[in-house]
């Protein structure tokens, strides 16, 4: 079975600042995709960044990039230029690339890194 | 476009009492989701349909939990009777279906239940 593992519960950044929240995963199959959501008081879960793991370059949205290391399993996100709207739980997700009648579609996921801005 | 609704937003119980959520998701989306977040942990898939037919429902306790997707539109949750470790967010959340092709799931705001 695919594991996710946050192995930090919360992080800080400074405003404007840079700060990278870290996730690694175990799983046997070689095709799959990892996700970065962004889940704010609000519950609200909003897709950050995807990353399918055949690709071996490293996803990219605006501020949001991550560094996917297939070999060791990780796959970290890194938010440049921190904003205090970016203060949310940041969670780490699996799901197969392989798919029999629907079934492995859904999203597995890490405890999550609540992530605080300050000014 | 209308995103995925869930009503209500909040709901507390007694211990043993019933309950149910309602989710809609967004127009169009074949597949549904609700997964069961308990506070400090990740989402986990409750129940999974395709249209109205279960995909995956291996995590569901089905000695409480029940869940329904009629005409394969919206969705109801149910637990009866509730037990304190019922207490979490039900988020439902819902995508498109295209075989062989990567669909997103969005999610609804959830409902938060607090079992006493």
């Amino acid at each position: 079975a695919q594991t996710v593992t946050q192995s930090q519960p919360e992080m800080s950044v400074q405003e404007a600042e840079t700060v990278t929240l870290s996730c690694t995963y175990d799983t046997s199959e070689s095709d799959y995709y990892l996700f970065w959501y962004k889940q704010p008081p609000s519950r609200q879960m909003i897709l950050v960044i995807r990353q399918e793991a055949y690709k071996q370059q490293n996803a990219t949205e605006n501020r949001f990039s991550v560094n996917f290391q297939k070999a060791a399993k990780s796959f970290s996100l890194k938010i440049s230029d921190s904003q205090l709207g970016d203060a949310a739980m940041y969670f780490c997700a699996y799901r197969t690339a392989r798919v029999q009648n629907q079934a492995g579609t859904a999203l597995i996921f890490g405890k999550g890194t609540t992530l605080s801005v300050s000014s | 476009e209308a995103g995925v609704a869930q009503s209500p937003r909040y709901k507390i119980i007694e211990k043993r009492q019933s309950v149910a959520f309602w989710c809609n998701p967004i127009s169009g989306h074949a597949t549904l989701y609700w997964y069961q977040q308990i506070l400090g942990q990740g989402p986990k898939l409750l129940i999974q349909f395709q249209n109205n037919g279960v995909v995956d429902d291996s995590q569901l306790p089905k000695d409480r939990f029940s869940a329904e997707r009629l005409k394969g539109v919206d969705s109801t949750l149910k637990i009866q009777p509730a037990k304190l470790e019922d207490s979490a967010v039900y988020l439902c959340a819902s995508s498109s279906w295209t075989s062989g092709s990567y669909n997103e799931q969005f999610f609804g705001p959830g409902t938060r239940l607090t079992v006493l």
